[in-house]
């Protein structure tokens, strides 16, 4: 979708193991987002960056570091996944729409058991 | 805190219908109300966005309704069609630091036949 590709698209790992989870992007664009979806809890923000080695914590961080070392590319580590961290993680840029508009990549469903 | 509360969580209209969702927001200096619309599968999409400085929008089938003094914004979806069976998420933004939307608990639509 415009441009953000996520991989793997499934995954299935064992608690206590590291996970990096990518998101590509080939528009260029300052802002990426890391999501998660869980049921009644609707998406919450993992983390996000603003530019090239530059990320920020979202509200639901714990857990989780990240890394841009260039424009196009978004890392998610989970740096020792546990089965709260379960759930699909969705990456997404900042497009426009009015400034603000997100286009979502389609998405890492991650099982830890 | 939930700073943008979502109701109903799920939601049974008849085609034809007009299907409503509301959200609820605490934050004043959110600034941009985006709604998104999930199939299953998918990464969630841009459908309808309105700033405040508007009562109402309108997009085809599909209309927010916003409401400043009360801190609540609607979706209406006329005419529901089955093809409009989704998630819905309300979300909300504000200007800096790094434009982050926050997200609604979501609505399962479900347009029957």
């Amino acid at each position: 979708d415009a441009g953000i590709t996520q991989s793997p698209r499934h995954k299935v790992t064992e608690t206590g193991t590291p996970v990096t989870l990518r998101c590509h992007q080939t528009e260029n664009h300052r802002y990426m987002y890391w999501y998660r979806q869980d049921p009644g809890h609707g998406l919450r923000l993992i983390h996000y960056s603003y530019g090239v080695k530059d990320t920020d914590k979202g509200e639901v961080s714990d857990g989780y570091s990240v890394s841009r070392s260039k424009t196009e590319d978004f890392l998610l580590t989970l740096e020792s996944a546990t089965s709260s961290q379960t759930s699909v993680y969705f990456c997404a840029i900042r497009n426009g729409t009015g400034g603000y508009g997100y286009t979502f990549g389609s998405g890492t469903r991650l099982t830890v058991v | 805190q939930q700073q943008v509360k979502q109701s109903p969580q799920s939601l049974i209209v008849q085609k034809g219908g007009i299907s409503i969702i509301n959200c609820a927001y605490e934050n004043t200096a959110f600034d941009y109300f985006p709604w998104y619309q999930q199939f299953p599968g998918k990464g969630p999409a841009l459908l309808i966005a309105i700033r405040p400085d508007v009562s109402e929008k309108k997009e085809g089938r599909f209309t927010i309704s916003f409401n400043k003094s009360a801190k609540q914004f609607s979706l209406h979806i006329m005419d529901s069609q089955p093809g409009d069976s989704a998630t819905y998420f309300c979300a909300a933004s504000k200007k800096g630091g790094g434009n982050k939307l926050t997200f609604g608990t979501g609505t399962q639509l479900k347009v029957e036949l």
